[in-house]
C-alpha cells in the first residue's frame, strides 16, 4: 500500500547483532502495529503504538522493543538478534482505536538470523 | 481473550470449483470478523468483514462469508474459484467490548487453486 512503507525489505544479520526495522506512514495515522508472521502461526502481534511516545507490549514482545519519536515512524529494535526472531515482519497502521475501522498493512520485511 | 482456529492449513482445488475455507473463533463477548488474503510476497489485504447486521457479508472478488453466533463460525466461500486466488487467508477476530482491542488472527489457511 502506499501509504505505509517497510525498511528494508530483506535483511540477513548474524545471531547477536541489533537490528532495526522501520514502518513509516503517509496517513497521519494515530495507531501502529508490528505482527510477526510465521508458519503455523498466522501473525502475531509484537507491539503496537497508540500515539507519540506512546507503546505497548503485544503477545510476543520479549527481545523487541520499539519507539515512536513521531507520528509517521515506528521503529522494531530486535537488541541482540536470535535464530527465533527469523521471520516475517509487519507493519500495520489504523485511524482509530476501533479496529472494525480496519488495519493496512505494509509489504512486510523478511529477517534472517544466521 | 478471543482466540481464532482455521480448520485447514492447505485447501488445494481445481479452477472453477467451489471452495470453502473454514473459521472458527473463541471469545466471551461479542465480536468483530475479518478475512484477508495475503498473495506471494506481499501484506495483508482486507477482504470482508463483519461488523453486525445481516450474517451473510458480501467482499471483494466474490467472496463471501456467514457469520454464525450459535456454531461461532465464520466460513469463507467462493462458488468458483480462479487460479488467481492462489494465496494464503487469514481469519481474524476483534472483541467489540474492550477499548483498544486488537486483530486477533488464526493460523492462515493456503489455498491452491490448479488447472
Amino acid at each position: 500500500d502506499a501509504g505505509i512503507t517497510q525498511s528494508p525489505r530483506h535483511k540477513v544479520t548474524e545471531t547477536g547483532t541489533p537490528v532495526t526495522l522501520r514502518c513509516h506512514q503517509t496517513e497521519n495515522h494515530r495507531y501502529m502495529y508490528w505482527y510477526r508472521q510465521d508458519p503455523g502461526h498466522g501473525l502475531r502481534l509484537i507491539h503496537y503504538s497508540y500515539g507519540v511516545k506512546d507503546t505497548d507490549k503485544g503477545e510476543v514482545s520479549d527481545g523487541y522493543s520499539v519507539s515512536r519519536s513521531k507520528t509517521e515512524d515506528f521503529l522494531l529494535t530486535l537488541e541482540s538478534a536470535t535464530s527465533s526472531q527469523t521471520s516475517v515482519y509487519f507493519c500495520a497502521i489504523s485511524d482509530s482505536v476501533r479496529v472494525a475501522y480496519g488495519y493496512t498493512f505494509g509489504s512486510g520485511t523478511r529477517l534472517t538470523v544466521v | 481473550a478471543q482466540s481464532v482456529t482455521q480448520l485447514d492449513s492447505q485447501v488445494p482445488v481445481f479452477e472453477e470449483a467451489p471452495v470453502e475455507l473454514r473459521c472458527n473463533y473463541s471469545s466471551s463477548v461479542s465480536v468483530y470478523l475479518f478475512w484477508y488474503v495475503q498473495y506471494p510476497n506481499q501484506g495483508l489485504q482486507l477482504l470482508l468483514k463483519y461488523l453486525s447486521g445481516s450474517t451473510l457479508v458480501k467482499g471483494i472478488n466474490g467472496f463471501e462469508a456467514e457469520f454464525n453466533k450459535s456454531q461461532t463460525s465464520f466460513h469463507l466461500r467462493k462458488p468458483s474459484v480462479h487460479i488467481s486466488d492462489t494465496a494464503e487467508y487469514f481469519c481474524a477476530v476483534s472483541d467489540q467490548e474492550t477499548s483498544g482491542s486488537r486483530l486477533t488472527f488464526g493460523e492462515g489457511t493456503q489455498l491452491t487453486v490448479n488447472p
